[in-house]
Order: structure tokens, then sequence, then C-alpha cells
């Protein structure tokens, strides 16, 4: 059972746009969230995380959402560049000394000129 | 350049032929960890290392082992490869481990990653 779903595989937006992923967990033991970006060939990026403590955090052109209430959270771009088409992964962690993330399946990005 | 490197970046092998994918970092990370890729299945944790010769299990470890016999490396070896073992394999690094909240510390750096089939 899936405990970190993204629901969209893929996602087009125009250029400017604003383009908005989404996350739903299960697990309410999660407690700390991340986005990572990973292109073709490459390995995953770190791009931005938001503690369960804080609904909101906000990086640049990126911003996440959280809601704890409904196990959700977004991760908004603002403006879309073409740059940023990619694969966008949620994951999850409960703070436990491990270090396990659970990722999402992840959601493809284009942003169209 | 900081970075994680992997080696080799593309393999194809037969079943029950030994093979270890070695891995690298140059940041002088304590965490490491290895994760695997599947189609409709996201990443998955098979291993880690929380500093040298302390090594656990992830997730998925069944048909896997690493070692950590210096900080830089963290070799994923399989024994005896068979084809539910074919997929894209990634290894990772951070000073913390990843999810503990220590700001910058636990950022977790990935490599490019090796591409595995097992026929």
């Amino acid at each position: 059972d899936q405990q970190v779903k993204q629901n969209s595989p893929s996602l087009s937006v125009q250029e400017g746009r604003i383009s908005i992923l989404n996350c739903d967990y299960t697990n309410s033991m999660f407690d700390y969230f991340l986005w990572y970006k990973k292109y073709p060939a490459e390995g995953p990026t770190f791009l931005i995380s938001i503690s369960s403590i804080k609904d909101k955090n906000e990086d640049g052109r990126f911003t996440v959402f959280l809601n704890k209430s409904a196990k959700h959270l977004s991760l908004h771009i603002v403006p879309s560049q073409p740059g940023d088409s990619a694969v966008y992964f949620c994951a999850a962690s409960d703070g436990g000394s491990q270090g396990n993330l659970i990722f999402g399946k992840g959601t493809k990005l284009s942003v169209k000129p | 350049e900081a970075q994680v490197t992997q080696n080799p970046r593309y393999l194809i092998t037969v079943t029950g032929k030994k093979l270890t994918v070695t891995c690298s970092q140059n940041m002088n990370h304590e965490y490491m960890s290895w994760y695997r890729q599947d189609p409709g299945l996201g990443l998955r944790q098979i291993y880690y290392s929380m500093n040298v010769e302390v090594t656990d299990k992830g997730d998925v470890p069944e048909g896997y082992k690493v070692s950590r016999k210096e900080k830089r490396n963290f070799p994923l070896i399989l024994e005896s490869p068979s084809p539910n073992q074919t997929s894209l394999y990634f290894c990772a690094s951070s000073f913390r481990p990843p999810g503990t909240r220590r700001g910058t510390l636990d950022t977790q750096y990935f490599g490019p990653g090796t591409r595995l089939t097992v026929l």
C-alpha cells in the first residue's frame, strides 16, 4: 500500500504560468516532507522541504504548502520555465534516525515555451 | 566539485553472475544509502550506512549486500543477480540521515544512477 501518492503521472503547463504538483500521504507519523527534481540520466536533486509545524515554505519560485488535516501537500512553481521540465518526486519522513524517505512515484512536468 | 559518482552507469549481465556497483562521494558525508527506482514504484531504499562499518537494511534489502570500509565508498553487491533486480539504482549521501531536520546537514545528494539489466 502506497504511503505517499502522486496521482498525476504527468502535467503540462505553459511557460510563465503556475505549475501545481500534488502529493497525498496516508501515514500520520510523517512529519517532514521533501520535494526532489530529476532530469533524465541524472540523479534526483533536493528542491525544497517543509516540516509539519509549518503550512508553507517558500524558496524563490518554489513554494510548498502542507495541509496536515487533509494529509496533502503541493508544490507551486511560479512562474514556470522550460528548464523546470523534469520529474518531481514527493518524499516523506517520520523523522526517524534511519533516514528512510518514502517516495511517491513522481510527476513528469513539461513546461512548454 | 562536490559529487557522488557511481560505476558502471549501465550494465547488462546474466542471472547468477556476481556484480558490484561502486559508489563514491567526496563531501566527507557520514550517511550513505542505496535506492532502486522501478516504474510505478518511486524510489525505495535498499541499504543505508550511518558511518564507517555501520550498515543496516532499508525497505528492500533481499538479494543485496553492502559494505562501508571507508567513509567515501559504499559499494552495492549482488551476489547472485536475478531478473527481478533489473532496475535503476541510485546511491546517495548526506552529512546526517535525510528527513531528520538538521537543516542543510540532512540534504541528500544523489549519484547519476546505474541502469542494471539482468537477463
